[in-house]
């Protein structure tokens, strides 16, 4: 399967602990997206990747979200301390992109679904 | 600020009908609109998109129509199949940046 994977596809934490997700976007995408989705909700920006550099970050972003993408390819989502309310969808996605330029659509993720306790 | 509307959560069409599934906009830098379907347990897949120079876009049983003076798209689905009972976002982006993501609507096709 060479579509965009993302591990673990479920965690359950108690509130306080720190978790971190996974995304393996395809291959030759050099963007990388994180969305996250609450029930009722469409997916909502996180931040999203262009090769290795940071590109974009929601400033509804708490300091608790960190996200990596180390070489280009894989990427990383750590939350710490975690609280109640993080409980969501985490989504991953990827492109090939170009500034400036609408080159297509995202590629998602099956998601990583967060249960805080 | 909601960029993206979906005022209809939900929305139910009898197998073979016509599904409208509508969507406004506020942000008119927006410049490339798409719309995805999404299953339960499963992560959103492309549907079909359009570009703010075209009013048009179809494929197959799919059409979205754009009217750039309303900030108004929607999607129309027929003939409307079982199988297309899923979560419809609409989403947009401005420059080949982000997607910002409706709320979704519900469609549930019965046979």
């Amino acid at each position: 399967d060479t579509g965009v994977s993302q591990d673990p596809r479920h965690k359950i934490t108690k509130r306080g602990q720190n978790v971190t997700f996974r995304c393996d976007p395809i291959s030759e995408h050099n963007r990388l997206y994180w969305y996250r989705q609450t029930l009722g909700q469409g997916p909502e920006f996180l931040t999203y990747f262009q090769n290795e550099a940071q590109l974009e970050k929601s400033r509804l972003l708490s300091d608790r979200f960190s996200a990596e993408r180390p070489k280009g390819s894989f990427s990383t989502l750590e939350i710490q301390r975690t609280e109640q309310g993080d409980s969501a969808m985490y989504l991953c996605a990827s492109s090939l992109g170009v500034s400036g330029v609408n080159t297509g659509e995202l590629f998602f993720g099956e998601g990583s679904r967060l249960t805080v306790l | 600020d909601q960029q993206v509307k979906q005022n209809s959560p939900s929305l139910s069409v009898q197998e073979g009908r016509i599904s409208i599934l509508n969507c406004d906009y506020t942000n008119s830098m927006f410049d490339y609109f798409l719309w995805y379907k999404k299953y339960p347990a499963e992560g959103p897949t492309f549907l079909i998109s359009i570009s703010s120079i075209k009013d048009k876009n179809e494929d197959g049983r799919f059409t979205v129509f754009l009217n750039k003076s309303a900030k108004h798209l929607s999607l129309h689905i027929v003939p409307s199949q079982p199988g297309d009972s899923a979560v419809y976002f609409c989403a947009a982006s401005a420059h080949g940046n982000k997607l910002v993501f409706g709320a979704g609507t519900i469609l549930r096709v019965k046979s």
